[in-house]
């Protein structure tokens, strides 16, 4: 069974520009979350999802960033535009219904020049 | 709000000695705990958990129990490999995360 698939890998851009990760979760997982993964820190949660409802946004700079999970599966997060401080690594994770452990995908680190 | 706590590293030791890395966390109620691993140049992987009070998870020779009455879900592993040199991660539910203690495994 595939795990979580993220995309890119990495990506370099240009302060200002716009950005955006693509995540492909577990087939089944109903739950998805995106974290921010700074160097030598744990990941921090940025937005969860429940099917495609954003039930825990708290913590999403919703000034530049932005998510979306249509149709409950495949989940994208913007980032326009940005700022040198967000080059980090961009966690993907999913886990099904009733489940106490979350799948991580490879992660897409961003660096911003 | 909820919070984890780990000892920082860098945690350095030679192959076959004792490990234990600490982790305390502050939380309502009784969450479920989780250990994970991050090996260089790969994702997170869940290495262990324990979903309620004296629960004990296990898994690759490494041991966490959920200890109620100290807050604490310390990892301990008896005889370290080179191999498990990584970075690891103490995590309340699966939202949040400690900082992260390296080990490094010396042969």
């Amino acid at each position: 069974e595939a795990g979580v698939v993220q995309s890119p890998r990495y990506k370099i851009i240009e302060k200002k520009q716009p950005v955006a990760f693509w995540c492909n979760p577990i087939s089944g997982h109903n739950t998805l979350y995106w974290y921010l993964q700074n160097l030598g820190q744990g990941p921090e949660l940025l937005i969860r999802y429940e099917n495609e409802e954003a039930v825990d946004d708290s913590q999403l700079p919703k000034d530049r960033f932005s998510a979306e999970r249509l149709k409950g599966v495949d989940s994208t997060l913007k980032i326009q535009p940005a700022e040198l401080g967000d080059s980090a690594v961009y966690l993907c994770a999913s886990s099904s219904p009733g489940s106490a452990e979350a799948f991580f995908g490879q992660g897409t680190r961003l660096t911003v020049v | 709000g909820d919070s984890v706590t780990q000892m920082e590293g860098p945690v350095t030791l030679s192959e076959e000695a004792f490990l234990t890395i600490n982790c305390t966390y502050t939380a309502t109620g009784y969450p479920s705990l989780f250990w994970y691993v991050q090996y260089p140049g790969e994702g997170l992987q869940l290495l262990l958990k324990a979903t309620k009070a004296d629960d004990k998870g296990s898994n690759k020779g490494f041991e966490a129990t959920y200890r109620k009455e100290t807050t604490s879900f310390h990892l301990e592993k008896g005889s370290v490999q080179v191999s498990d040199s990584a970075v690891y991660f103490c995590a309340l539910y699966k939202i949040i995360f400690g900082k992260g203690t390296r080990l490094h495994i010396l042969p």
